[in-house]
């Protein structure tokens, strides 16, 4: 079975900054998806960004990007030049590319809340 | 474009109860994944619906149980409440031909409070 690991709890970053977070995850498959999540406290689950695990290029969305490490199964999260909007609990989530169409679970991590100090 | 929608936002219930959640998939979306989260806890996988069929199931017991309808909207129904089913339950739609690509998009959620 696949697990998603997020060693830190919390994280803090001052407004304008970059902040990284954190996950590692294990799996015994060679394709794969994996996402990062945000939650703010209106509970609603937003997708940051993806990363499929046979593209080398770290996937990259405007103000975030990822460092994905396949052979250390890492993959992290920066945020640059954060914003009051980006507080919120931040999910990283796994998904097996063999799990196609109707078979798509999503394994998350338990989360980092990040909080953005003005 | 209409993204995913759950009803109701909030449920107080007594234990032994029973519930019924609902989902509304995004517009085009043919499959429903539905999720339990604990506070402060990730998401944990409780099943998927394609086709008015269970796909997959978490690790959950048979309390819990679902249905998808032709429109693709899907119900999830908790039976003899526990105070542990105390959670955001949250609903994701995706569509599942689009192979390879499916990303899931989720709603807002329901808090259940089970006293």
């Amino acid at each position: 079975a696949q697990t998603v690991t997020q060693s830190q709890p919390e994280m803090s970053v001052q407004e304008a900054e970059t902040v990284t977070l954190s996950c590692t995850y294990d799996t015994s498959e060679s394709d794969y998806y994996l996402f990062w999540y945000k939650q703010p406290p209106s509970r609603q689950m937003i997708l940051v960004i993806r990363q499929e695990a046979y593209k080398q290029q770290n996937a990259t969305e405007n103000r975030f990007s990822v460092n994905f490490q396949k052979a250390a199964k890492s993959f992290s999260l920066k945020i640059s030049d954060s914003q009051l909007g980006d507080a919120a609990m931040y999910f990283c989530a796994y998904r097996s590319a063999f799990m196609t169409g109707a078979n798509s679970k999503l394994t998350f991590g338990k989360g980092i809340t990040l909080s953005v100090r003005p | 474009d209409a993204g995913v929608t759950q009803s109701p936002t909030h449920l107080i219930k007594t234990r032994g109860q029973q519930v019924t959640l609902r989902c509304s998939p995004k517009s085009g979306h043919d499959t429903v994944s539905w999720y339990q989260q604990a506070l402060g806890q990730g998401p944990q996988f409780i099943f998927q619906y394609y086709e008015e069929e269970e796909r997959q199931r978490g690790n959950f017991p048979d309390r819990f149980s679902g249905h998808q309808f032709p429109n693709y909207s899907s119900e999830l129904n908790v039976n003899a409440l526990l105070l542990g089913d105390s959670a955001l339950y949250l609903c994701a739609s995706s569509l599942a031909r689009d192979r390879g690509q499916e990303t899931q998009y989720f709603g807002p959620g329901t808090r259940l409070l089970v006293l």
